[in-house]
């Protein structure tokens, strides 16, 4: 199966800092990729969708200037969380789209837990 | 809009139960219908999906039929193992492969030798 990757695994911050996640896919080429958060007990809920070389789309209630997305290549997006605050503090995770087989598949990354002290 | 009720857990079993889960949905059109699987420290796997009505999908023992008349996707295994513990959500996807999933809570599943 498809490999990806997130870094950091998780990560510590003081409140008013930014913060950038890395979602690769390691063997294969993804020009879609997806953004999730996920609260304790609760089920992920979709950020956006980033889609290699334009501008990431965001669900109804996101803020797109605190969660600034960039695809920037066919194996990497990056999450970055602008002025962090505590109510920042959760688990993302991001999938990636791979076209190869005979049906579309999402592959998610193990998931990053952001803390905003 | 769309959405992924499950069961909440956490269930517990013995070695070589009957495990169910179940999973309804509300969604607009014909959505694709999934099951994943977190294992402790790891990331979301598919373990399973179906994509039109009256499919099965299957994988590792684990089987679930996509119902369109009940709007559900019930996950089923005959014979649990201590290696099934995980959490397990349900999701779908109505929009194709290029948009995001729509995921159940997560039901934590532990399985006692």
């Amino acid at each position: 199966g498809a490999v990806v990757s997130q870094h950091p695994s998780w990560v510590i911050c003081k409140s008013g800092t930014s913060v950038k996640i890395e979602c690769r896919s390691l063997d294969f080429q993804a020009t879609t990729m997806f953004w999730y958060r996920q609260f304790p007990k609760q089920s992920l809920m979709l950020m956006a969708t980033s889609n290699e070389g334009s501008k990431a789309t965001y669900e109804q209630g996101v803020e797109k200037d605190k969660f600034l997305i960039n695809h920037a290549s066919l194996t990497l997006s990056t999450l970055t969380v602008t002025s962090a605050h505590p109510e920042d503090s959760s688990f993302y995770i991001c999938s990636a789209l791979d076209w190869r087989g005979a049906e579309d598949t999402q592959y998610f990354g193990p998931g990053t837990r952001l803390t905003v002290l | 809009g769309n959405s992924v009720t499950q069961m909440e857990g956490p269930v517990t079993l013995s070695e070589e139960a009957f495990l169910t889960i179940n999973c309804t949905y509300t969604a607009t059109g014909y959505p694709s219908l999934f099951w994943y699987v977190q294992y402790p420290g790891e990331g979301l796997q598919l373990l399973l999906k179906a994509t039109k009505a009256d499919d099965k999908g299957s994988n590792k023992g684990f089987e679930a039929t996509y119902r369109k008349e009940t709007t559900s996707f019930h996950l089923e295994k005959g014979s649990v193992q201590v290696s099934d513990s995980a959490v397990y959500f349900c999701a779908l996807n109505s929009g194709g492969g290029a948009d995001g999933l729509t995921f159940g809570k997560g039901t934590h599943l532990i399985i006692q030798p």
